[in-house]
């Protein structure tokens, strides 16, 4: 069964630093989204992709957030520099006719 | 107006039981309404997805029941079972171009054996 792949798993970086997210949606997904979970919470959108151009990049942080989808297959979430703040799980889903599935998650812990 | 809201915030059920989960949406433009289980650590796995054009929709021991006037959807779980305790979201979208989705807060269930 295909599933969306998602790497590092987990990722504990120290404030200030620079983390970086990758993430391969399944086989003819165009639409890529990147979502930020808090826990306890609801997953929060911050980036969606169709194909290469970005859609909804209206709640991304773009101060600090980058996101990129070079060649509309796989993708990449950059923070810099990392705050406490965003200590969180990062989600990254890919969707085919509205179907929706998403990834394993990056867990991030900012110290 | 583009809030899901979701309740309850947590639900214990007794193994065997039923458990239902409600969510409630202002957007009339919404018309597309999946379900997520997560468990703690995963990433949400889709469960079950209604559109407006049918009342319920089940699929084995989950079924989706839609009341489009209330713009009110319910997730009800039949003989709940300890490997369900999870958490529960539920979500909208718009089912044309795009596809946003917004999430409800989520329900924690768990079934006690």
């Amino acid at each position: 069964e295909a599933e969306v792949a998602q790497s590092p798993r987990y990722k504990i970086t120290e404030k200030s630093q620079a983390v970086a997210f990758w993430c391969d949606p399944i086989s003819g997904h165009a639409t890529l989204y990147w979502y930020r979970q808090i826990l306890g919470q609801g997953p929060e959108l911050l980036v969606q992709f169709q194909d290469e151009s970005v859609v909804d990049d209206s709640q991304l942080p773009k101060d600090r957030f980058s996101a990129e989808r070079l060649k509309g297959v796989d993708s990449t979430l950059k923070i810099q520099p990392a705050e406490l703040g965003d200590s969180a799980m990062y989600l990254c889903a890919s969707s085919f006719a509205g179907e929706q599935y998403f990834g394993p998650g990056t867990r991030l812990t900012v110290t | 107006q583009q809030q899901v809201k979701q309740s309850p915030q947590s639900l214990i059920v007794q193994k065997g039981g039923i458990s239902i989960i409600n969510c409630a949406y202002e957007n009339t433009a919404f018309d597309y309404f999946p379900w997520y289980q997560q468990f703690p650590g995963k990433g949400p796995a889709l469960l079950i997805a209604i559109r407006p054009d049918v009342s319920e929709k089940k699929e084995g021991r989950f079924t989706i029941s839609f009341n489009k006037s209330a713009k009110q959807f319910s997730l009800h779980i039949m003989d709940s079972q300890p490997g369900d305790s999870a958490t529960y979201f539920c979500a909208a979208s718009i089912a044309s171009g795009t596809y946003k989705y917004i999430f409800g807060t989520g329900t924690r269930l768990k079934v006690l054996a």
